[in-house]
């Protein structure tokens, strides 16, 4: 039981350059969501997906966009790199309803670094 | 949206001693409050959590209160170890399933 998958772990862009930030858990979550953590400013949500089919903005979504393959994936993409993007990003999942827990399990982040 | 703050962003307590954090939140149709630790370079991990039906939990040497009326909750660590230090968030979530997380608070256990 792998919970939630990120990759890659690190990666270096060049401004203007565009990438995919790939998330997959198995524990057959119906919400799923990106977060950036940038210091002293904790963890801010970009977009989320509550169910497969439905994606909905955050608080900081410029700049990215999001698709939901499936219901076990949720990839983030940089479409056009700027060092403001510089950040480390987590993919989360949680289940939700009844009488379910609903707290979220992270993956292990992406650190990425725009130049 | 929902907006939660925590207090204070750093503190140090000698090991055996206790520790609190302090939050707020302002959306009062939130009902669920979970308490996350972040070590350094790692994931944030959940440690303890609190619905609004509830006031207090406690698991071990960890606590987290809950004040709904004045829409504030606290962390309590009691008897530290160095293992304790990182850094915590907490979080809030209203009916949307979103969480709303606080700044965070960089604990540092002294030996």
């Amino acid at each position: 039981n792998a919970g939630v998958t990120q990759t890659p772990k690190f990666q270096v862009l060049k401004t203007g350059q565009s990438m995919t930030l790939q998330c997959a858990q198995d524990m057959n979550h119906n919400s799923m969501y990106w977060y950036r953590q940038d210091p002293g400013m904790g963890l801010r949500l970009i977009y989320y997906s509550a169910s497969e089919g439905t994606t909905d903005k955050g608080e900081v979504p410029n700049g990215y966009n999001v698709s939901r393959l499936n219901k076990r994936e949720f990839s983030l993409r940089l479409e056009s790199a700027a060092p403001s993007q510089t950040s480390v990003y987590f993919c989360a999942s949680s289940a939700q309803g009844g009488k379910l827990d609903y707290g979220y399990t992270f993956g292990s982040g992406t650190r990425l670094t725009v130049v | 949206g929902e907006n939660v703050e925590q207090h204070p962003s750093t503190l140090s307590v000698q090991e055996g001693d206790s520790a609190v954090i302090k939050c707020t939140y302002s959306d009062s149709a939130s009902n669920y409050f979970p308490w996350y630790k972040q070590e350094l370079g790692k994931r944030p991990q959940l440690i303890i959590d609190i619905r609004s039906n509830v006031g207090e939990k406690k698991d071990q040497r960890i606590a987290v209160t809950l004040n709904k009326t004045a829409k504030h909750f606290s962390l309590h660590i009691t008897e530290t170890q160095p293992e304790d230090s990182a850094v915590y968030f907490c979080a809030a979530r209203s009916n949307d399933y979103k969480l709303s997380f606080g700044a965070g608070t960089t604990v540092t256990v002294r030996a």
